[in-house]
């Protein structure tokens, strides 16, 4: 356990459901944040959020839908995804000003594996 | 933030060093460099980061060149549970939260 606990750990959802997937973390961390892993291609930032409040979308289709309600816990609201959507949703939280002084950078949690049918 | 350059692949005997390089030939002066791991199906892993003094902590030692514009990530004992994809990032710091941007990275293969 790294500290960023997601759940559900797997996910097959079709393409009219309404899904969240879930972030925790108790690491004292103040920044969140969403990525995207399709497969065979890199880490994709989708969200950022610091000190709840989003400060980063990287052109997101509204599909996509985060939620922040306090610093420990970070939502992704799915509805109406496509096939091309199935990845590995990755959450990850850090200082929100991390340097020397935040040894670690960012903690990841283990991912969502969303499968879109 | 700056861009990488990394191998693509690359193959370590179990037991010997593994040497990673990355290039950063663009770095700026108030940026760090930074490498993370990502085991399978795994979410990335902190490995150690550096300004420009080399570092070296329990899993790693990151060796930065004087002009800042390469570093080498050494692994002194590599292990099958190495075997990893291993991202080089530089970022600055500070004045906030700024997403990663992660690169392909080089897909480590330690042989058994």
């Amino acid at each position: 356990e790294t500290g960023v606990t997601q759940t559900p750990r797997h996910l097959v959802m079709g393409m009219t459901n309404k899904k969240s997937l879930k972030c925790e973390q108790h690491l004292g961390h103040n920044a969140m944040y969403w990525y995207k892993q399709s497969a065979k291609k890199p880490l994709e930032l989708m969200f950022v959020y610091n000190f709840k409040e989003q400060t980063e979308n990287n052109s997101v289709p509204s599909r996509f839908s985060p939620e922040c309600p306090n610093s420990s816990h970070l939502f992704l609201h799915l509805h109406t995804l496509q096939p091309e959507d199935s990845a590995l949703y990755l959450c990850a939280s850090s200082l929100s000003h991390w340097g020397p002084s935040n040894n670690y950078g960012y903690t990841f949690g283990s991912g969502t594996r969303l499968t879109v049918v | 933030d700056a861009k990488t350059t990394q191998p693509t692949s690359m193959d370590c005997a179990e037991g010997r060093a593994a040497n990673l390089p990355c290039n950063h030939s663009t770095i700026s002066g108030n940026e760090y460099v930074y490498w993370y791991r990502q085991i399978h199906s795994q979410g990335p892993q902190y490995i150690i980061h550096g300004l420009k003094n080399n570092e070296t902590n329990e899993m790693a030692s990151l060796i930065i060149t004087e002009d800042r514009k390469s570093s080498t990530l050494i692994l002194p004992h590599a292990t099958l549970r190495d075997t990893a994809v291993y991202y080089c990032i530089v970022a600055s710091t500070g004045g906030g939260a700024d997403g990663l941007t992660f690169g392909k990275g080089t897909h480590l293969i330690i042989q058994p």
